[in-house]
């Protein structure tokens, strides 16, 4: 079982609409936690970074949430445009007790924005 | 660069055959890491660099996979006695200083073993 666990799988919804992507985890302890954007055939592109004290981060359009509490977050996605289209990947952030971070990455939500 | 830059954008070689994969980091930026993305998957972590040195290089699968980065700025991810089950998109990532600070990553070399 992945330690991180996004959902849904994909998602297809139409342009100007909203749309709201989870990521939950069990991750523990927990340094961080990201979102990125990955467009096919790219490398990913950091759209958020919350640490367990914070509860919501926005970048534009983005707002990406956290309960530390649940090991919940959510990625919210306001007026959709074409170019959102592309895999959202959440990251989860461990310490390690050899001083470094263990990033443990969820495997995606694809999503897909029609005209 | 600007950005990360990874050589070759793709490669194709036959099964047992070595091969390197290039990572160029952003200037300046003292953390690089690796990782190996399979289809519809997310990353998966192999290998970090802090400066010249592995600083966590628990991800390697086995040991027919080494990297280095002798200068402390371009790295070179070297796979030996390839396997069909080594295909994939190999990113390479780098930051300005420490694990804490932000990844920027590279396009990725797409890997394929025949």
């Amino acid at each position: 079982k992945n330690q991180v666990e996004q959902s849904p799988q994909s998602l297809i919804i139409l342009e100007g609409k909203n749309c709201t992507l989870q990521c939950n985890y069990t991750v523990s302890p927990f340094s961080n936690l990201r979102w990125y954007k990955q467009d096919t055939g790219r490398g990913p592109v950091s759209l958020t970074i919350m640490t367990f004290s914070e509860n919501t981060k926005s970048n534009g359009r983005y707002t990406a949430t956290l309960d530390a509490d649940t090991k919940q977050s959510s990625l919210h996605i306001t007026a959709s445009q074409l170019s959102d289209s592309a895999s959202y990947i959440c990251v989860v952030s461990q310490p390690t007790t050899s001083g470094t971070y263990k990033y443990i990455f969820g495997t995606g939500t694809r999503l897909k924005v029609l005209a | 660069g600007a950005g990360v830059s990874q050589t070759p954008s793709n490669k194709v070689t036959e099964k047992g055959k070595y091969v390197e994969l290039r990572c160029d980091p952003i200037s300046g930026h003292t953390a690089l890491y690796w990782y190996r993305q399979s289809l519809g998957q997310g990353p998966e972590f192999l290998i970090y660099f802090q400066g010249t040195g592995a600083a966590d290089d628990s991800g390697l699968p086995n040991d027919r996979f080494f990297a280095v980065r002798p200068e402390g700025s371009v790295s070179t991810l070297k796979i030996q006695r390839t396997e069909r089950g080594d295909s994939a998109v190999y990113l390479c990532a780098s930051s300005l200083g420490g694990q804490k600070e932000e990844q920027f990553f590279g396009p990725g070399t797409r890997l394929t073993v025949l």
